[in-house]
C-alpha cells in the first residue's frame, strides 16, 4: 500500500527565508506525487504534481519540488518565504494504476514578520 | 473561486441520523472525487465517479455512499452517523478519469454529529 510521511507538523519561518517542507512517500510502483495548499477556511489547492519525465518540478506561488527515487523524498521548497504562504500544506501519493490517494498528515507553515 | 459548489456549508445532526452532501462540479469536468478531512484521521480519499459511473475507491465506510447523477452532480449519504464521523466533507472535480488532470476543490461542508 501506498503512504507518505511529512516530518514536522509545524515549521515556522521568517519571511524571506527558505522554505523547506519534508515529504518521504512509500510506493510499489512508480508513483504520482503532489504538493496541496490548504489556507484557512478553504479546500485544497495543487501547488504541483510529478508524474514522469522531470524530476524538477515547478508549481505555483514560486514553490518548487524535486522527485528523489533513491530517497523515496519529495521536499518542497521556496527560496524566500511571503506572510501569504502560512497555510497547511499536504503531500500525496497515487500512481497510474490505482486511483486510490493518499495524503500526508499536514505541515503547517507559519511565516514570521 | 474553484467553480465546485457544494451544500450545505454546515450541517449539524444527530447520532444514529443520514445526511446527504451535494457537490456540483465545474462546468465541463467529469470526475468528482469525495474527501473527508478530521482530526483523528487527517485528509482520506473516499470515492471517485467519472462520468456516472464508479472509478475508484479508498476509504469510504459500507455506512456511506455515493452517487454520480446524468447531469454529473454528486451526492454523498452517510448514514447511521456516528459521533466520529464529525469532520469537514470536500467535493473536488476534475476533466478526467486519472489523477494526472487537476482536481478543484469546493469549500467544503462541515459535518457535526452530536
Amino acid at each position: 500500500a501506498q503512504s507518505v510521511t511529512q516530518l514536522g507538523s509545524h515549521v515556522s519561518v521568517s519571511e524571506g527565508a527558505l522554505v523547506l517542507l519534508r515529504c518521504n512517500y512509500s510506493s510499489s510502483v512508480p508513483p504520482y506525487l503532489f504538493w496541496y495548499v490548504q489556507y484557512p477556511n478553504q479546500g485544497l489547492q495543487l501547488l504541483l504534481k510529478y508524474t514522469t519525465g522531470a524530476t524538477l518540478v515547478k508549481g505555483i506561488n514560486g514553490f518548487e519540488a524535486e522527485f528523489k527515487k533513491s530517497e523515496t523524498s519529495f521536499h518542497l521548497t521556496k527560496p524566500s518565504a511571503h506572510m501569504s504562504d502560512a497555510a497547511e500544506y499536504f503531500c500525496a501519493v497515487s500512481d497510474l494504476w490505482n486511483n486510490d490517494m493518499r495524503f500526508g498528515a499536514g505541515t503547517r507553515l507559519t511565516v514570521k514578520p | 473561486d474553484s467553480g465546485v459548489t457544494q451544500t450545505p456549508k454546515h450541517l449539524i445532526t444527530a447520532t444514529g441520523q443520514r445526511v446527504t452532501l451535494r457537490c456540483s462540479p465545474r462546468s465541463g469536468d467529469l470526475s468528482v472525487y469525495w474527501y473527508q478531512q478530521s482530526l483523528d484521521q487527517g485528509l482520506q480519499f473516499l470515492i471517485q465517479y467519472y462520468n456516472g459511473e464508479e472509478r475508484a475507491k479508498g476509504n469510504i465506510l459500507e455506512r456511506f455512499s455515493a452517487q454520480q447523477f446524468p447531469d454529473l452532480h454528486s451526492e454523498l449519504n452517510l448514514s447511521s452517523l456516528e459521533l466520529g464521523d464529525s469532520a469537514l466533507y470536500f467535493c473536488a472535480s476534475s476533466v478526467g478519469q486519472d489523477r494526472l488532470y487537476e482536481q478543484y476543490f469546493g469549500p467544503g461542508t462541515r459535518l457535526t454529529v452530536t
